[in-house]
C-alpha cells in the first residue's frame, strides 16, 4: 500500500501558466480532500470529492481553480493563469468512507509561481 | 466561525522536560478535535483524536469544553518528538473537512 501519492513534489510555473496537481488516493479510498498551506499558515480546506462528484467546494477560490476525481485515474487540482499568490503547498488526503478514521495525507506538491 | 488557535509558533524544551502544546478552538457546535504531527521530510499524520481518549507516543490531550481547549501534553519529551504539530477541528454537517491551526514547531534539545 503506497499511501496517498502526489505528483509532482515540486512545480514551478510562470505567471499566467496552468498548474496541474495530481493525487492518487490510497487504493480502495473513494474520498479525496485538497488543502492549501500558504507560508506561515495552517492548512486550509479547499475541496472534498468522491468519485465523479464534488461534495464540498466551499474552500475553493471562485475563479481559476477547479478539481475533479474521475472514475478512473487520479484526482486533479487545476489552477489556470497562476499568480504569485498561488505559491503554496497543496496537500491531498483520502479516506475509505465518511468519517475521519483512515484519513491519510500525501506528501504535498509545492507550487512556486515566478 | 470555526477557528483553531495555536498561540505558540515555536516551542523549545530540553529532553526529559514536560511539554504542553496549546490549542484553543472556536465552534458553536459539538467539536471533534485532532492533533496531527509532521516530522521532518515526512507527511502529515494523525497523532490522536479526542474521542479515542488514547495515548500515542506518550502524548495525551483532553478536550476542555469550558475553556474550549485541547492542549497536547507529554510528561517527558524525547528528541524524536521534534516536529510540527497541528491542532485540527472537524465540524458537523456532513462535510469531512478539517479546520487547522497554524501549527507549533516543537524542538526538543538534548
Amino acid at each position: 500500500n503506497a499511501g496517498v501519492m502526489q505528483n509532482p513534489r515540486h512545480l514551478v510555473r510562470r505567471r499566467g501558466q496552468e498548474a496541474r496537481l495530481r493525487c492518487s488516493p490510497v487504493k480502495g479510498h473513494s474520498h479525496v480532500y485538497w488543502y492549501r498551506q500558504l507560508p506561515e499558515e495552517g492548512l486550509k480546506f479547499m475541496v472534498y470529492l468522491q468519485k465523479e462528484n464534488i461534495i464540498d467546494e466551499s474552500g475553493m477560490p471562485k475563479e481559476r481553480f477547479s478539481a475533479e476525481f474521475p472514475k478512473e485515474g487520479p484526482s486533479i487540482l487545476r489552477i489556470q493563469q497562476v499568480v504569485r499568490g498561488d505559491s503554496a503547498a497543496y496537500f491531498c488526503a483520502s479516506s475509505p468512507s465518511v468519517g475521519l478514521y483512515g484519513y491519510t495525507f500525501g506528501s504535498g506538491t509545492r507550487l512556486t509561481v515566478v | 466561525a470555526q477557528r483553531v488557535t495555536q498561540p505558540e509558533k515555536l516551542l523549545s524544551v530540553f529532553k526529559g522536560a514536560p511539554v504542553e502544546l496549546k490549542c484553543n478552538y472556536s465552534y458553536s457546535g459539538s467539536p471533534e478535535l485532532f492533533w496531527y504531527v509532521q516530522y521532518s521530510r515526512q507527511r502529515l499524520q494523525l497523532l490522536l483524536r479526542h474521542i479515542s481518549r488514547e495515548s500515542i507516543k506518550g502524548f495525551t490531550a483532553d478536550l476542555n469544553k469550558g475553556e474550549t481547549s485541547f492542549h497536547l501534553k507529554k510528561p517527558f519529551a524525547q528528541e524524536e518528538d521534534s516536529a510540527m504539530y497541528y491542532c485540527a477541528l472537524r465540524t458537523q454537517g456532513g462535510s469531512e473537512k478539517l479546520v487547522f491551526g497554524k501549527g507549533t514547531k516543537l524542538t526538543v534539545n538534548p
